[in-house]
Parts: C-alpha cells; sequence; structure tokens
C-alpha cells in the first residue's frame, strides 16, 4: 500500500462543474504539496500547505492534519485544467507522491 | 527566464550505453533533486543535494551517479543503460529543508530517457 493514496484516479466532468481531488497519506509530514503535470509533461506546484486551507484563483486546498487527509477542489471547472493533479507529502528531507488523478474536462 | 532547465529534453540511446542528463537552476535555492516517472506517471525520488552534498539517495543503482559541480547544477550520470531505465527524469530545487523549513519545489521541464 502506498503511502499517499490519492482518490479518484481519474474523472471526467463536464466543463462548469466543482471537482474535488482526495488525498490520504499514512505517515507523519511537515507539509503537503498539491501539483499539476499538463498533458506536455511540466510539472507545476499549485500549492504547499500544513494546516487549514488555501485558495488561489479558482482552485482551494485544504488539509485536516488529524485525519491525514487533504482535499483539491476546482471551482467553475475548465477545459484548459485537464490536467494529472499530483499531491505529495514532505517527509524526511524528500516527497513522497501519490499516483496521481487525471482529470479531463469537457467543454 | 527559465527557472530550472534541463537538457536534453528527449535522449534516445541504446542498451549499455553511457549518457548524462544536465540541470541548472536560476533561483538561488540551495537544494535539488533528481525524481524518475514511470510508465504509469509514478513520480519518486532518486537523489537529492543540499549545497553540494548529498543528502539523500533512495535505493538507487550504483550505475546511476549524480554530480553537483556547484549549488546552481546537478547532473545524473547514467552508466550501461538497461531497458527499464526509461523513463522521465525531473529535476527540481528548492530552499533549503534541512533548515527545518519546507518550500515550494520548482520542477524542470523533464527528460525522457528512452533505451532501445
Amino acid at each position: 500500500k502506498n503511502e499517499v493514496e490519492q482518490s479518484p484516479q481519474n474523472l471526467t466532468a463536464q466543463e462548469g462543474e466543482f471537482i474535488t481531488i482526495n488525498c490520504s497519506y499514512s505517515v507523519g509530514i511537515s507539509a503537503l504539496h498539491w501539483l499539476q503535470q499538463h498533458p506536455g509533461g511540466g510539472i507545476v506546484s499549485l500549492f504547499m500547505l500544513s494546516s487549514g486551507k488555501k485558495k488561489h484563483g479558482r482552485l482551494i486546498a485544504t488539509i485536516n492534519i488529524q485525519e491525514k487527509h487533504s482535499s483539491l477542489h476546482i471551482t467553475a471547472s475548465h477545459p484548459r485544467d485537464s490536467a494529472v493533479y499530483i499531491c505529495a507529502v514532505q517527509g524526511a528531507q524528500k516527497l513522497v507522491f501519490g499516483q496521481g488523478t487525471r482529470l479531463t474536462i469537457n467543454p | 527566464d527559465t527557472a530550472v532547465s534541463q537538457t536534453p529534453k528527449y535522449l534516445v540511446t541504446q542498451m549499455g550505453n553511457d549518457k548524462s542528463i544536465k540541470c541548472e537552476q536560476n533561483l538561488g535555492h540551495d537544494t535539488m533533486y533528481w525524481y524518475k516517472q514511470d510508465s504509469k506517471k509514478f513520480l519518486k525520488i532518486m537523489f537529492s543535494y543540499n549545497n553540494k552534498e548529498l543528502i539523500i539517495n533512495e535505493t538507487v543503482p550504483n550505475r546511476f551517479s549524480p554530480k553537483s559541480p556547484d549549488k546552481a547544477h546537478l547532473n545524473l550520470h547514467i552508466n550501461s543503460l538497461e531497458l527499464g531505465d526509461s523513463a522521465v527524469y525531473f529535476c527540481a530545487s528548492s530552499q533549503d529543508p534541512l533548515a527545518g523549513s519546507t518550500d515550494t519545489q520548482y520542477f524542470g521541464p523533464g527528460t525522457r530517457l528512452t533505451v532501445l
């Protein structure tokens, strides 16, 4: 079993829908990262959080340290949001990654 | 002005060859990393260096040897390439996690290695 589990693995939705991607982890962490990998392969860091909630545009990330769980939400989803979203936890000096969630937003 | 750059972007080579991938960051970060992304798109850390010193080596075969000539560069040299080495390799950098802080990691564009 991976130390970081994401769900769902694949998600297809219509433009405008509210999207939630979940991440659960089983190890102690100092922070949790949400990354976006574009179809072209590039990886961009979206959020790094260690408590509470962060918002950037239409993206919201939350974390519950006690429950070892984080969610990434996308409001008013758009086809350009189509990408793989990766959760990664910061342990002892290194990141441990989830398997990614492939999101497809249809127009 | 690219923050983390890697060369080459694509690398196709025969089994048994030796190859290098170069990485440079212009962010003034202290720590650099190499990650491998396999065919199932799963990312795993291979190495990390802080100020030219190795701090993480994740059970990577000895055929892989990272080299950090200065804190802005972390190159990956691979000897005797095998079919299973085919993957996308990402370089990344961040501020100093050893100082007890955590920081965003900035990723390079990746190098797709194909071993024939």
